[in-house]
């Protein structure tokens, strides 16, 4: 099946620093999703993005699917940014193993 | 937020013992998941629903059943709880008319003791 790798394991920041998350797939993709796992567990979407670049506030995406890896940019983070994202295959249902993310005050 | 509900929210049972968790959809959404999540490790497929009375195998299916009789119910069952499958335990829609992008709900975490 296809495999999803996610860099780095681990992210500790500094509140106001920028981040970027990065997600590589190893087979072409139809769906691709980023989602940020909160401290409760809770899983939120953040961003539906097969190919492009999507932006919502401080985050943005861009996947670009014939080099097949898809990158999360964090800007300004906050500490309520902490937790850990996951980029996930959706059409395949594969996800990664997450990045854990820790904005420090 | 999508209407998905998960219960029960928290189980203990014991080894041996079936139990079945129950995922509720109010979206009228075609696909239905389960998946389970374990320490330091994203999200991996047990089974899904493409329809009513239509299922299949993830990639963790052993120990594991599931049931649909209704679009909006999605049941997993584990007939008899291991140890090894005390885990967090999601639910999951999605539908080709919103480019099959999923949503999840809350959890369960369920611990075989």
């Amino acid at each position: 099946g296809i495999q999803v790798e996610q860099s780095p394991p681990d992210l500790i920041l500094q509140e106001g620093a920028n981040s970027t998350l990065r997600c590589n797939f190893s087979d072409s993709v139809n769906n691709l999703q980023w989602f940020h796992q909160n401290p409760w567990g809770q899983l939120i979407n953040l961003f539906y993005i097969p190919s492009g670049t999507k932006q919502n506030g401080r985050l943005s995406a861009t996947t670009v699917a014939t080099e097949r890896y898809s990158l999360l940019y964090i800007s300004s983070s906050q500490t309520t940014d902490s937790g850990v994202y996951f980029c996930a295959v959706s059409d395949k249902s594969t996800f990664g193993d997450g990045t854990t993310l820790t904005v420090k005050p | 937020d999508a209407g998905i509900t998960q219960s029960p929210r928290h189980k203990v049972t014991e080894t041996g013992t079936p139990v079945t968790l129950r995922c509720h959809q109010t979206e009228n959404h075609r696909y239905m998941y389960w998946y389970r999540q374990d320490p330091g490790h994203g999200l991996r497929l047990i089974h899904y629903s493409y329809g009513v009375k239509d299922t299949d195998k993830g990639e963790v299916s052993d120990g594991y059943s599931v049931s649909r009789s209704k679009t909006e119910d999605f049941l997993l069952t584990l007939e008899s709880a291991t140890s090894s499958q005390t885990s967090v335990y999601f639910c999951a829609i999605s539908d080709e008319g919103v480019g099959n992008e999923q949503f999840f709900g809350p959890g369960t975490r369920l611990t075989v003791l």
